[in-house]
């Protein structure tokens, strides 16, 4: 069945350092992917997406490209501040309209 | 502004009591979905429903039930049968109008045992 793998947390960086967290999935057809970020005690926001293969979303200095040939969709960015802390989670969207999510990694900035 | 609304934030169960989450959306999505979050772990799916009045299990349905008379409502009830209810739930939407459509989530409702 669809399924995604997340990097394990948590995760502790110095501000402006670059951050990786790897997701990879599984999955029939041609999902869409996703990345969410969870702030503390608050519902899941769209950080960005990307619905084909060699897509690349971005949002707010994050990037993830949508690579096929290694079913990955790993999240970067170059420069991570302290309000960049929260927890990040890969998804899919499946043909059939469900949604499969990561187990969430945790990032912790300090200054 | 469009979006979510779950309530209540905080909700306190007593041993053998039912309750209800609730969850409305003015986003005019067809489908909706209910997640359970246990700290430090992933969502779960409980129940998803894709038109008014159908709804399916998700992989965690057991000591929940769900009902969808509204396009805009779906209430979650935690019954007496489900054991460890102490979680985040959260609710969310989606449209089905191009498959690259997100999810929209509420805000949370965190459900503690008394």
């Amino acid at each position: 069945g669809d399924s995604v793998t997340q990097m394990e947390g948590p995760v502790t960086l110095s501000e402006e350092a670059f951050l990786t967290i790897n997701c990879t999935y599984t999955a029939t057809g041609y999902p869409s992917l996703f990345w969410y970020v969870q702030y503390p005690g608050e519902g899941l926001q769209l950080l960005l997406k990307a619905t084909k293969a060699d897509d690349k979303g971005s949002n707010k200095g994050f990037e993830a490209t949508y690579r096929k040939e290694t079913t990955s969709f790993h999240l970067e960015k170059g420069s991570v501040q302290v309000s960049d802390s929260a927890v990040y989670f890969c998804a899919l969207r499946a043909t059939g309209n469900q949604f499969y999510f990561g187990t969430g990694t945790s990032l912790t900035v300090i200054p | 502004d469009g979006g979510i609304t779950q309530s209540p934030k905080y909700l306190f169960r007593k041993e053998g009591q039912n309750v209800t989450l609730s969850c409305e959306q003015n986003l005019n999505h067809d489908a909706m979905y209910w997640y359970r979050q246990d700290p430090g772990q992933g969502l779960r799916l409980i129940y998803y429903s894709q038109i008014v009045n159908d709804f399916q299990k998700g992989d965690i349905a057991e000591g929940y039930s769900v009902s969808r008379e509204k396009k805009e409502s779906f209430p979650l009830t935690v019954t007496s049968a489900q054991k460890n209810p102490t979680a985040f739930y959260l609710c969310a939407s989606s449209t089905f109008r191009t498959t690259n459509e997100k999810l929209f989530f509420g805000s949370g409702t965190q459900l503690s045992v008394l």
